[in-house]
């Protein structure tokens, strides 16, 4: 079953922040996140992993409750190079090494 | 940096006919996925393997099959393309063990017409 992101589109203003939900009915034993530009291949962002870790790339940064099977993405101050559509891929078990993931966020940032 | 190539970038085929799809990775991981991306459907996992000739079937494997004979190559097949088989199809490749993103192809968009 697919994690379910929220929400399925936003549309901001350079310099705004940005919050990107992913949460699933079943226990998680890690969450990725991946961004991926129009035409262009998914490219990896940051890993979580089970313990409610909260990690950091640049401006963005991430986090991930575990007892909620919750992970949220943060965008700080965007830039325009921050559009695209992000994608959640969850790990259901340690060892699992495949990911299940969301249905995607479209994310378009203005001048 | 690791590159995973996809042979082909476009393709169209005919209804009926048996389609490979190419996927080449310079790495050596031992993983490596193959995913269909819809709109409004995400990415979703058709086939992956962890070793050479070994093989797993993901969430929708119907219609597909798939070979690893070598490490660096994983195979994808449509043994009869049908027009629902059109989409963006994806390959990744990872390492084995945690904490280790997937790096994915550009994509071939397949149109099976």
């Amino acid at each position: 079953q697919q994690p379910v992101q929220s929400p399925q589109a936003v549309i901001l203003r350079e310099g705004e922040d940005a919050v990107i939900n992913c949460s699933s009915s079943k226990a998680l034993y890690s969450v990725h996140w991946y961004r991926q530009k129009h035409g262009e291949a998914p490219v990896f962002l940051m890993i979580l992993l089970k313990g409610g870790e909260q990690k950091g790339h640049e401006k963005i940064s991430a986090s991930f409750n575990e007892k909620k099977q919750q992970s949220s993405l943060y965008l700080t101050a965007s830039q325009l190079s921050y559009s695209g559509t992000y994608f959640c891929g969850t790990e259901r078990a340690q060892g699992a090494q495949k990911l299940v993931f969301g249905q995607g966020t479209r994310l378009t940032i203005n001048p | 940096d690791v590159k995973v190539t996809q042979s082909s970038r476009y393709l169209v085929k005919r209804t009926g006919e048996k389609v490979f799809l190419e996927c080449v990775q310079d790495m050596d991981h031992e993983n490596m996925f193959w995913y269909r991306q819809d709109p409004g459907l995400g990415l979703r996992l058709i086939y992956f393997s962890y070793d050479v000739k070994m093989k797993e079937k993901g969430d929708i494997p119907e219609g597909y099959s798939v070979s690893r004979e070598k490490k660096e190559r994983f195979s994808l097949i449509l043994e009869s393309a049908s027009t629902n088989q059109t989409s963006m199809y994806l390959c990744a490749s990872s390492p084995p063990g945690m904490g280790y993103g997937y790096t994915f192809g550009s994509g071939t968009r397949l149109t099976v017409v």
